[in-house]
């Protein structure tokens, strides 16, 4: 079994500085893949960012990086420079079996201007 | 728009009634997803198609669930006897199936539709 704890219901961050987003898990399968999802208010996922389980790097997407302890079994989302816009809801989620998604409750991020 | 489509976006129905979704995926795309998000929640896994089988199907999908995907492309999802509890966003996704490694970013990410909101009076 898989499970997704996102410990942060809501974060709020000043505009043009950097937040981080918490995500750990817990599964068993050895080979796996770590996403962070964002979801703003009109409803749809936008895929922001991927980590492998063998990838010896933290991934980094534009302002977005992964902050990936595996030993620790976490993968903290960090955005630098926030945006109004990266106001939305964001999910962590673990590539569960059958390559089905397993999210957390998520984390509602506010940035102010 | 070569992206996920998901119609209606909207639904409104009475308790009682019975409600389809329709999902179009990426083209290409042979893996469909079905997801159900509660306000406040993540979204939820409820079944996927590989092609046109369904392989599996989540707890959540009760018997008033039903999912189709009958040629291999568009997929409905079916909720008959509506109850008030239904009520939430039902998301579909897709993404294509390699042979490569797991490693690979674009072995993995699933593409999302935009929902359909359904409402149960």
């Amino acid at each position: 079994a898989q499970k997704i704890t996102q410990t942060q219901p809501g974060m709020f961050v000043q505009e043009k500085e950097a937040v981080t987003l918490d995500c750990t898990y817990d599964t068993s399968d050895p080979s796996y893949g770590l996403f962070w999802y964002k979801q703003p208010s009109s409803g749809e996922m936008i895929f922001l960012i991927y980590q492998g389980s063998y990838d010896q790097q933290n991934a980094t997407e534009g302002r977005y990086s992964l902050n990936f302890q595996k030993a620790r079994k976490s993968a903290n989302l960090v955005i630098s420079a926030s945006q109004l816009g990266d106001s939305a809801m964001y999910f962590c989620a673990p590539r569960g079996g059958t390559y089905k998604y397993i999210f957390g409750t998520g984390t509602r991020l506010k940035v102010l201007a | 728009d070569t992206g996920v489509s998901q119609d209606p976006r909207h639904k409104i129905t009475k308790r009682g009634q019975n409600v389809t979704f329709r999902c179009d995926p990426i083209s290409e795309h042979n893996r469909l997803y079905w997801y159900r998000q509660t306000l406040g929640q993540g979204p939820e896994f409820l079944t996927y198609f590989q092609n046109e089988a369904q392989l599996e199907k989540s707890r959540l999908l009760s018997d008033r669930f039903s999912a189709e995907r009958p040629k291999g492309s568009f997929s409905t999802l079916e909720i008959q006897r509506t109850e008030q509890g239904d009520s939430a966003m039902y998301l579909c996704a897709s993404r294509l199936t390699a042979q490569r490694s797991d490693r690979y970013m674009s072995d993995n990410e699933q593409f999302f539709g935009p929902g359909t909101r359904l409402t149960v009076l």
